[in-house]
């Protein structure tokens, strides 16, 4: 089956603008979420969507945003773009039904490489 | 809180070797599970193996086993048989069930691993 999506793979942009990006999950999974890569903080959690429904947050301000639509493809969106906004984001997809399984189907895609100047 | 322990930043194998990468967690949740991924140049993260804190064995994939000691809270990656393409970044990461952060993983900071003929 085809894997996790995700959309631009690379994009410019300067800072104080914004941004989308898209990620399409494996086909039956419900759960998407976010994480930002950098070299200085690593791989940080973003947010989950389950459902269209935001279910987790982590630690970031209120200029990262997302949503989930009823096809589980979800958008995040970061506005008011600055310097250290740069990363690869990252989307993972999984069956969101962890708690009931506990299973490994947690599943990335190749990122999102966003570069602000 | 979660942790997640790399030790070593960076490891060197010969062609054809096996390889243990380190990982040790902590949690306080009796319930998660512990993912290793392989991240190439590319960006892209590679799922390779889980453990379900449950589970009794040892996980295996092909040449990736996971030497699970749970009293230890350590889960390390063994690579037998290594191949250049191997080369690449490797994160262990965590997950905690009953927490209702299921699908939030937490990374550790990575070990990369360089094959030499």
């Amino acid at each position: 089956k085809a894997g996790v999506t995700q959309t631009p793979r690379y994009l410019i942009k300067t800072r104080g603008q914004q941004v989308t990006l898209s990620c399409s999950p494996i086909s039956g999974h419900r759960s998407v979420s976010w994480y930002q890569q950098t070299p200085g903080q690593g791989l940080q959690f973003l947010f989950e969507y389950f459902s269209e429904t935001q279910r987790n947050k982590g630690n970031f301000p209120g200029r990262f945003s997302g949503r989930q639509f009823s096809n589980s493809r979800s958008e995040m969106n970061v506005s008011t773009l600055e310097l250290g906004d740069s990363a690869l984001y990252l989307c993972a997809s999984s069956l969101g039904l962890e708690a009931a399984t506990n299973t490994g189907e947690l599943f990335f895609g190749e990122g999102s490489r966003l570069t602000v100047l | 809180a979660q942790k997640i322990t790399q030790t070593q930043p960076g490891m060197f194998v010969q062609e054809k070797e096996a390889v243990t990468l380190d990982c040790t967690y902590d949690t306080s949740d009796p319930s998660y599970g512990l993912f290793w991924y392989k991240q190439p140049s590319s960006g892209e993260m590679i799922f390779l193996i889980y453990q379900g804190s449950y589970d009794q064995q040892n996980a295996t994939e092909g040449r990736y086993s996971l030497n699970f000691q749970k009293a230890r809270k350590s889960a390390n990656l063994v690579i037998s048989a290594s191949q250049l393409g191997d080369s690449a970044m490797y994160f262990c990461a965590m997950r905690e069930i009953n927490t209702g952060t299921a699908s939030k993983l937490t990374f550790g900071t990575g070990t990369r691993l360089q094959v030499t003929l």
